[in-house]
C-alpha cells in the first residue's frame, strides 16, 4: 500500500510553454500533498504545501502564479509550471501524506529547451 | 515489489541507544545510495551517502551490501536531536525514495 505516482516522468518542452505534473496517492487518500524540486547536486528543497480543497502553502521565494498548485480531490495535486523557461528545468518531486507519514513519488524531470 | 523497501518503525530508544535501520531496493543495476533525514513536514535532507565500502560519519555508518541489494544505518550513541525519519534513497538522476523510519530518541 501507500504507492503514490506522478506524471509525466520526464517532459521535454520549449521554452514559454506551460508544463503540468501530476500527483496521485493510488490507494489511499491524501489531505497534504507535498511538491519538491532538486536542481542538480543539490538537496530537495521544499516549494509548496498542498491541501485538499483549499491554497496552497508556498515557501519563501517560490513564485505562486508560476508554479499553480492544484489539490481537487484527495487523491490528485497538480502543479503546473506556467511560461516554463531553461532554469526551471529540474526534477520535480511530490510526496503524500498518509497518517503522519510522507510517501514519494518517483519524480519528474523537466527539461526546458 | 516496492523499488525501495524500509521498514516503518517506530522505532523508540533511549538516549545513548545503538539503533540499526535496514533497506532493500529492487534494481541491481543502482549505482548511487543515500540516507536523508526528514523532520516533520520539513525537506529531506541528505544524511550521507553509502558508498561500497562502507562509510562512517561521526555517529552515523552506513553500509551496502549489493548482493543482497541492502543498504543499512547505523546511529551509535543515540541523541534527543536524532529524533527524525530516516529515508533510503536509490538512484541518482533517478532518485527513489523509501518511505521512511521513524525514530524517537527518549530521555
Amino acid at each position: 500500500g501507500a504507492v503514490v505516482s506522478q506524471h509525466p516522468s520526464w517532459v521535454i518542452c520549449k521554452s514559454g510553454t506551460s508544463v503540468k505534473i501530476e500527483c496521485r496517492s493510488l490507494d489511499f487518500q491524501a489531505t497534504t500533498m507535498f511538491w519538491y524540486r532538486q536542481f542538480p547536486k543539490q538537496s530537495l528543497m521544499l516549494m509548496a504545501t498542498s491541501n485538499e480543497g483549499s491554497k496552497a502553502t508556498y515557501e519563501q521565494g517560490v513564485e505562486k502564479d508560476k508554479f499553480l498548485i492544484n489539490h481537487a480531490s484527495l487523491t490528485l495535486s497538480t502543479l503546473t509550471v506556467t511560461s516554463a523557461h531553461p532554469e526551471d528545468s529540474s526534477f520535480y518531486i511530490c510526496s503524500a501524506e498518509n497518517q503522519e507519514t510522507q510517501y514519494f513519488g518517483p519524480g519528474t524531470r523537466l527539461l526546458v529547451l | 515489489r516496492k523499488e525501495v523497501e524500509q521498514d516503518p518503525g517506530p522505532f523508540n530508544v533511549p538516549e545513548g541507544a545503538t539503533v540499526a535501520f535496514n533497506c532493500t531496493y529492487s534494481n541491481s543495476a543502482s549505482q548511487s545510495f543515500f540516507w536523508y533525514r526528514q523532520d516533520c513536514r520539513k525537506e529531506p535532507k541528505l544524511l550521507m551517502s553509502v558508498y561500497s565500502s562502507g562509510n562512517e560519519d561521526g555517529r552515523f555508518t552506513a553500509q551496502l551490501n549489493r548482493a543482497s541489494q541492502y543498504i543499512s544505518l547505523l546511529i551509535r550513541d543515540s541523541k534527543l536531536s536524532d529524533s527524525a525519519t530516516y529515508l533510503c534513497v536509490v538512484g541518482h538522476n533517478d532518485m527513489r525514495f523509501g518511505a521512511g523510519t521513524r525514530l524517537t530518541v527518549k530521555p
